[in-house]
């Protein structure tokens, strides 16, 4: 069965000090991967997505994740915070076999000071 | 290139109510999923649509039920409403209608049960 744990459910850092969004997955063939941020009061975007190609995926806003299949991690990295980052991440498998199954965490949400 | 459009984008009921949620998929998708996000917990999978039928379902009674039209445009009924049934509901859309694609999301539509 599928299910996904966001390690954080809160993340505070200053901004321009490195950011670490942690989460790992249970999944029992090859998932696919996402991180979602959603804004206050707006719709979710996509960060980022891994799809068995390379295991360092580059997002938007300078985001990243790094999947490990040996730890079963696909942890959300940023070099530098910016004050708009601040926001709730969601990281989230997906998976086709034996039908569409879209599993969220339950959400990070970071906290970002001045 | 309009993005993923629902309505209403808020709306409030009384518990034994029916309603009806509304959404347009991105321009080129013929996909539309269905999410539940109540306050403070990640989204729940509901249903997706595919060629105006359901496709795959998540955990949730009967009392949810969809359609979608040829345009792809879709509808989320839920009827007997109850206090439980307060939440954002999210609409989603993908494109070309299998696999684990990225899905595009919708400001959502905030339901709230008195």
């Amino acid at each position: 069965a599928q299910s996904v744990t966001q390690l954080d459910s809160h993340v505070s850092v200053s901004e321009g000090t490195p950011v670490l969004l942690r989460c790992n997955y249970s999944s029992s063939y090859s998932p696919s991967l996402f991180w979602y941020v959603q804004h206050p009061n707006k719709g979710l975007q996509l960060l980022l997505k891994y799809t068995s190609a390379a295991t360092l995926v580059k997002g938007i806003n300078g985001f990243e994740a790094e999947f490990k299949k040996s730890e079963t991690s696909f942890h959300l990295t940023k070099p530098s915070a910016h004050m708009s980052d601040a926001a709730e991440y969601f990281c989230v498998v997906s998976d086709v076999t034996g039908g569409f199954k879209t599993i969220f965490g339950a959400g990070t949400r970071l906290f970002v000071k001045a | 290139d309009a993005g993923v459009t629902q309505s209403p984008t808020h709306l409030i009921k009384t518990r034994g109510q029916q309603v009806t949620l509304r959404c347009s998929p991105k321009s080129g998708h013929d996909t539309v999923s269905w999410y539940q996000q109540a306050l403070g917990q990640g989204p729940q999978f509901i249903f997706q649509y595919y060629e105006e039928e359901e496709r795959q379902r998540g955990n949730f009674p009967d009392r949810f039920s969809g359609h979608q039209f040829p345009n792809y445009s879709s509808e989320l009924n839920v009827n007997a409403l109850l206090l439980g049934d307060s939440a954002l509901y999210l609409c989603a859309s993908s494109s070309p209608g299998q696999g684990a694609e990225t899905q595009y999301f919708g400001p959502g539509t905030r339901l709230l049960v008195l």
